[in-house]
């Protein structure tokens, strides 16, 4: 089946300093891939859309400048928080979908990164 | 807006059978219906999806009602691995997926 890697499980970094996340599809090529975030006890919340060649959609109420989200080939999204601070600590997930197949397939999540910002 | 309702939590014991409920009244007809779970500290799990017809798979059996605003989700032998929050998402065509707050099971031993 297909398969979303994703890294780093783990990070933590120094506030005001940037992350970045891999989000990789291994066996299938990913035109549209998602970004969640997921705080303690919360659903997940879309962040934004990222699609292949072209710039993110970002939902309602997320910062674009602050969550940089790069889609620069068929297989790789990345999401960097950048200048991050405490309440950035959060679970971040991403998903992606097999161009039309997610319909059919459903869709594959990575395993998640867990952002402390001390 | 996820537009599903599920019930906060759910508990059944170990090896017995698992109906979980969604419904989704504003349902269109091309919208699809898929079930996800999540376990503590991993990304969500597709389970199964589908459209008019009931489904079966490998995990999980999903029995779609006649007018499809609900649908149930059936774990036929639940196992301690089965307790997950369990999100019942409606989408049309290739759209995002929206999640509500779904269903938290726990499975007694």
């Amino acid at each position: 089946g297909a398969v979303v890697s994703q890294h780093p499980s783990r990070v933590i970094c120094k506030s005001g300093t940037s992350v970045k996340i891999e989000c990789r599809s291994l066996d299938f090529q990913a035109t549209t891939m998602f970004w969640y975030r997921q705080f303690p006890k919360q659903s997940l919340m879309l962040m934004a859309t990222s699609n292949e060649g072209s710039k993110a959609t970002y939902e309602q109420g997320v910062e674009k400048d602050k969550f940089l989200i790069n889609h620069a080939s068929l297989t790789l999204s990345t999401l960097t928080v950048t200048s991050a601070h405490p309440e950035d600590s959060s679970f971040y997930i991403c998903s992606a979908r097999d161009g039309e197949q997610g319909v059919v397939y459903g869709y594959t999540f990575g395993s998640g990164t867990r952002l402390t910002v001390v | 807006d996820a537009k599903t309702t599920q019930p906060n939590s759910m508990e059944s014991n170990e090896e017995e059978p698992v109906h979980l409920p969604c419904n989704h009244s504003t349902i269109s007809g091309t919208d699809y219906i898929h079930w996800y779970r999540q376990l503590p500290s991993q990304g969500p799990e597709y389970v199964i999806h589908g459209l008019t017809s009931n489904v079966n798979n490998r995990m999980a059996s999903l029995a779609i009602a006649e007018d499809r605003k609900s649908s149930t989700l059936i774990l036929h032998r639940a196992t301690l691995r089965d307790a997950a929050v369990y999100y019942c998402i409606r989408i049309q065509g290739a759209q995002k997926l929206v999640f509500g707050q779904g269903t938290r099971l726990t499975i007694n031993p």
